[in-house]
């Protein structure tokens, strides 16, 4: 069991350029989630699907969207990276999106944008 | 929405000492976790604990769900639990993170 993967681990972008974090688990969960840790602080929710087929928005959606590919994968595509979207990106997986499901965290995709 | 305090922020021990941590919530969660993310950035997770008391190995944690408080505790303390510490809840799936208490360990 790999449990959550992310690639890549490292990216390094220019502005403007695009790109897309890959996310996949193998715990059967229904429900994943990405964040984004900056600096010295917490995690902080950017997107999510509670189930395959849906999707809803974080606390900081914007310049991101996702994609629930099928119930292992969801993916976050940045269309026009800039500077503030340096961040340690994380995802997450859970059997169930609601009260009482434990999160499961992946290793961390870092970029860093020019 | 709801917001979570940790303290402290910043914890210096030397090594065999016990500490206390302390996770606050502005409002109810039904779902709470601690977390410690080691040097090289790798999320581990180390209570799953929404209410009561749990145990595992040197580290326990305790949430009062009446109170909105959790607390972590590390008795004899080594150099690998260095590190920052996150509690996280919330009341939707989602969870909220608390900025974390960055523990050093020292031999």
């Amino acid at each position: 069991n790999a449990g959550v993967t992310q690639t890549p681990k490292f990216q390094v972008l220019k502005t403007g350029q695009s790109m897309t974090l890959q996310c996949a688990q193998d715990m059967n969960h229904n429900s994943m989630y990405w964040y984004r840790q900056d600096p010295g602080m917490g995690l902080r929710l950017i997107y999510y699907s509670a189930s395959e087929g849906t999707t809803d928005k974080g606390e900081v959606p914007n310049g991101y969207n996702v994609s629930r590919l099928n119930k292992r994968e969801f993916s976050l595509r940045l269309e026009s990276a800039a500077p503030s979207q340096t961040s340690v990106y994380f995802c997450a997986s859970s059997g169930e999106a609601g009260a009482y499901n434990e999160q499961f965290f992946g290793p961390g995709t870092r970029l860093t944008v020019l | 929405g709801i917001q979570v305090e940790q303290s402290p922020p910043d914890l210096i021990l030397q090594e065999g000492a016990n500490s206390t941590l302390r996770c606050n919530f502005s409002d109810s969660v039904n779902n709470l976790q601690w977390f410690h993310q080691n040097p090289w950035g790798q999320l581990i997770n180390l209570f799953y604990i929404p209410s009561g008391t749990k145990q595992n190995g040197r580290l326990s944690a305790t949430t009062v769900a009446t109170e909105r408080y959790s607390l972590l505790y590390i008795s004899s303390s080594q150099t690998t639990d260095s590190g920052v510490y996150f509690c996280a809840g919330g009341s939707q799936g989602n969870l909220i993170f608390g900025k974390g208490t960055k523990l050093s360990v020292k031999p």
